[in-house]
């Protein structure tokens, strides 16, 4: 079956622009979890949607930063006002249910900001 | 802060020989373990993981993780490397029992494998 998948895989912004990154995860799958990946760092928590619920944001850098799961299945991680600290790549991943479940995790989206 | 280390940012072998990635994690409470591999241009795979039970994990392609709770550590083995296991690795934690899932990563080892 499809795995998690995520659009742009490329993004390149100027500073200041607004961008959003999407996530399409596992069909049927109940959690959502949005990861930052620094140039030769592991993934950092940002987000966590359980449904359309978004449970924590704690790892949310700034309130530039906005994530949304509306219906419980696409999320959208928004940036507003691109900075170059935010260039990354942003990673996605879906489970069925919560621990101790696999979390799947998609290609990333790689955002480069100028 | 509850954290996961990996002791070796670049791990570079010859090939068929054995190799180690080293992974410790801090939390006193229950834990789950992971390891995830990343080839070139791919997502995260996970490659293993211990939940419960036997100390002692493998994955289908030969390597193995022993999760050590006295020494805090989760190191991965394989006992005979090929060129494709050349990727980084990625040692992951769910600590101190977090309800949902959230998982704390290390920084990364890359395993190159030499002909």
């Amino acid at each position: 079956g499809a795995g998690v998948s995520q659009s742009p895989r490329y993004k390149v912004a100027k500073r200041g622009q607004d961008v959003a990154l999407r996530c399409d995860p596992i069909s049927g799958h109940v959690s959502l979890f949005w990861y930052q990946q620094a140039l030769g760092q592991g993934p950092e928590f940002l987000t966590y949607f359980q449904n359309e619920a978004q449970l924590d944001k704690s790892g949310l850098p700034s309130d530039r930063f906005f994530a949304e799961r509306p219906e419980g299945s696409v999320s959208t991680l928004k940036i507003q006002r691109t900075q170059q600290e935010d260039s990354a790549v942003y990673l996605c991943a879906s489970s069925l249910r919560g621990p101790p479940y696999e979390q799947y995790f998609g290609p990333g989206t790689r955002l480069t900001v100028t | 802060a509850q954290s996961v280390t990996q002791l070796d940012s670049q791990v570079p072998v010859f090939e068929e020989a054995p190799v180690e990635l080293r992974c410790n994690y801090s939390s006193s409470v229950s834990v789950y373990l992971f390891w995830y591999v990343q080839y070139p241009n791919q997502g995260l795979q996970l490659l293993l993981k211990y939940l419960s039970g036997s100390t002692l994990v493998e994955s289908i392609n030969g390597f193995e993780a022993e999760f050590n709770k006295s020494q805090t550590s989760f190191h991965l083995r394989k006992p005979s490397v090929h060129i494709s296991d050349t990727a980084e690795y990625f040692c992951a934690a769910l600590l101190g029992g977090t309800s949902y899932g959230k998982l704390t990563f290390g920084q990364g080892t890359i395993l190159t494998v030499h002909p």
